[in-house]
């Protein structure tokens, strides 16, 4: 079955650039989509189609997919970025596969 | 205000039965596609379910497939998933979904109800 494996968790400090990988196969021939859920809210779709934003989304945030990767990026990471990122992605068989998640800690 | 909200959760013992419902308001809700997602405490998002804009289509995760059903009721707005057979690895906060499509291609899980927390346990 398809899978998308994240690193668990990710640091770093403000003002400075997160990347947050999701591995898959050929994941780069499929879209990528992002998805950010703060402590105790919904998730919040924050990069789809691998790298547009939703309207409401700042512009820190940015998406790559190629070869077996897609990227989530962001850059001037703030305190209120601190949160977990899923990536998520549509395999014929196994339908809506989501990745495990990766928790971004802003130190 | 575009918006979904969960109902139906609650604790049910295992091998028991419950049916969430998802009331949308603020959008054509006939127009979309609809999935189920669910946060277990300490995991990540898992998807359950989905379904076209019709009804006519529907896809399960393995997880809960033959277990499970999906269905809508466009005229009255509103998504249900009725599950049979629950186990306690069933426990979780399940979210209804919207999915926007152009030119058939998704645009992505778009908007997230609040979740409605299901709990299975004797």
């Amino acid at each position: 079955s398809f899978e998308l494996t994240q690193p668990p968790s990710v640091s770093v400090s403000p003002g400075q650039t997160a990347s947050i990988t999701c591995s898959g196969e050929t994941l780069g021939n499929r879209y990528a989509y992002w998805y950010q859920q703060r402590p105790g809210q919904s998730p919040v779709l924050v990069i789809y189609q691998d790298d547009k934003r939703p309207s409401g989304i700042p512009e820190r945030f940015s998406g790559s997919n190629s070869g077996n990767t897609a990227t989530l990026t962001i850059s001037g990471t703030q305190a209120l970025d601190e949160a977990d990122y899923y990536c998520q992605a549509w395999d014929g068989s196994s339908g809506v596969v989501f990745g495990g998640g990766t928790r971004v800690t802003v130190l | 205000e575009v918006q979904l909200v969960e109902s139906g959760g609650g604790l049910v013992q295992p091998g028991g039965s419950l049916r969430l419902s998802c009331a949308a308001s603020g959008f054509t809700f006939r127009k979309y596609w609809m999935h189920w997602v669910r946060l277990a405490p300490g995991k990540g998002l898992v998807w359950v379910s989905r379904l076209n804009s019709d009804g006519s289509s529907f896809r399960y995760a393995d997880s809960v497939k033959g277990r499970f059903t999906i269905s809508r009721d466009n005229a009255k707005d509103t998504l249900y998933l009725q599950m049979h057979s629950l186990r306690v690895e069933d426990s979780a906060v399940y979210y209804c979904v919207r999915e926007a499509y152009d030119s058939g291609t998704s645009l992505g899980m778009d908007v997230w109800g609040q979740g409605t927390t299901v709990t299975v346990s004797s």
